[in-house]
């Protein structure tokens, strides 16, 4: 099977900088995404590790490292529209892909 | 035009009727999805469809029916549910159903069973 883990709630004061962890088990590995849902809103891509190592994308960037089964995605400079939940999702074990969801982390950024 | 429409926005239904749910894409992607997702939970796919072929059933129950009448159209058809089936629908796409990473989600149907 496969799971996802992530800490179900971080607050953060804005402008800090707020990191959200995944720790996955999963018998087929094809890559870590991430997802930004607001409260009534649609999940929207962030982004996506295939390879260990950091991506950046503006204020977000994600980490992977595969031997660790580990990933993190990094908020920069907050800002209270950042406070949403986020997912961290794997493609499934045939490579197909279909995403298998972490528990997600709701983000509440303060003033 | 990276847009996933569904409609309706709000569904409330009893359990003995019946209705469906839609979802549109018109960016040429080849795979689309249905998802069910319950407050504060993450979102759980329920059906895959691969150039207009469903791929995937995630052993759903009968009661929700999917059905893709061309590449840019998904519809969900319920019938029977069951009060625990209150949840949001999630329609998503993609390129294609397989290597491609991103899916584009729709703004789901929050569906109430009565």
């Amino acid at each position: 099977g496969q799971s996802l883990e992530q800490p179900s709630e971080v607050t953060a004061v804005e402008g800090a900088i707020v990191q959200i962890n995944c720790t996955y088990q999963t018998s087929g590995f094809y890559g870590l995404s991430w997802y930004q849902q607001h409260d009534g809103g649609a999940p929207t891509f962030l982004s996506y590790n295939a390879l260990d190592g950091l991506e950046e994308t503006g204020r977000f960037s994600s980490f992977l490292s595969r031997s660790d089964s580990y990933g993190y995605l990094l908020l920069q400079e907050l800002q209270m529209k950042d406070s949403a939940s986020y997912f961290c999702a794997v493609r499934d074990q045939t490579g197909a892909n279909n995403l298998f969801f972490g528990t997600g982390t709701r983000l509440t950024v303060i003033p | 035009d990276t847009e996933v429409t569904q409609t309706p926005k709000h569904l409330v239904m009893g359990m003995t009727n019946k209705k469906s749910l839609k979802c549109e894409q018109h960016m040429g992607h080849r795979a689309m999805y249905w998802y069910k997702q319950k407050a504060k939970k993450p979102p759980e796919l329920m059906f895959v469809y691969s150039y207009e072929k469903l791929s995937i059933n995630e052993s759903v129950p009968s009661r929700f029916s999917p059905e893709c009448p061309n590449s840019s159209l998904l519809n969900l058809h319920l019938h029977a549910l069951q009060p625990e089936d209150s949840a949001l629908y999630l329609c998503a796409s993609s390129l294609t159903g397989d290597g491609t990473y991103e899916q584009y989600f729709g703004p789901g149907t929050r569906l109430t069973v009565t």
